[in-house]
């Protein structure tokens, strides 16, 4: 496996449901991020984990719960979703800190809620 | 608050030739890093050309170039010699030296590249 990796592809899930979206970065970097991507938005940053510490979270609803156990691996646990999480969930890393390191991405969780 | 404006929804151009996506960008920081990145149908977001708000010089990546003026605040992407498989969404980010890793993004430009 190479750059960054994202599974599962596709996710359908109700929303009493509980699920997780799994990330993985081959490429030795100490930062990761989740974003969300809604139809006709732009990308909206959710979460930043920087040497496994969560250093950001942008208002992000407690019914998504970040996880990162080391600095390869990050997930995000999904529990009692609304139709509106319907989105592309996109998992990126980078190496910090340098300023101007550009973020690598995975290709992506389709996510659809029921 | 730093915000990208790309306000081209969709551009069409024929194959072989040359296009510009704009871009505009807001930013109090004096020191700030552009992107431009590809989003294929597939979904993955592919990193094409950065440019360093210092730098003096247009940052070029083999038919991608990017048109920096600073005065402006904008950084249009020019692809050149377009091919069918450049027909994806096209993303303009902005990172500042204080935003603390974050990466704010535009809305994105449609291209459609026509045989």
């Amino acid at each position: 496996e190479t750059g960054v990796t994202q599974t599962p592809r596709h996710l359908v899930m109700g929303m009493t449901n509980k699920k997780s979206l799994k990330c993985e970065q081959h490429l030795g970097h100490n930062a990761m991020y989740w974003y969300k991507q809604s139809a006709k938005k732009p990308l909206e940053l959710m979460f930043v984990y920087n040497f496994k510490e969560q250093t950001e979270n942008n208002s992000v609803p407690s019914r998504f719960s970040p996880e990162c156990p080391n600095s390869s691996h990050l997930f995000l646990h999904l529990h009692t979703l609304q139709p509106e999480d319907s989105a592309l969930y996109l998992c990126a890393s980078s190496q910090e800190p340098r300023p101007y390191n550009e973020q690598f991405f995975g290709p992506g969780t389709r996510l659809t809620v029921l | 608050a730093q915000k990208i404006t790309q306000t081209q929804p969709g551009m069409f151009v024929q194959e072989k030739e040359a296009v510009t996506l704009d871009c505009t960008y807001d930013t109090s920081d004096q020191s700030y890093g552009l992107f431009w990145y590809k989003q294929p149908s597939s979904g993955e977001m592919i990193f094409l050309i950065y440019q360093g708000s210092y730098d003096e010089q247009n940052a070029t990546e083999g038919r991608y170039s990017l048109n920096f003026q600073k005065a402006r605040k904008s950084a249009n992407l020019v692809i050149s010699a377009s091919q069918l498989g450049d027909s994806a969404m096209y993303f303009c980010a902005m990172r500042p030296l204080s935003s603390n890793y974050k990466l704010t993004f535009g809305k994105g430009t449609l291209l459609t590249v026509n045989p």
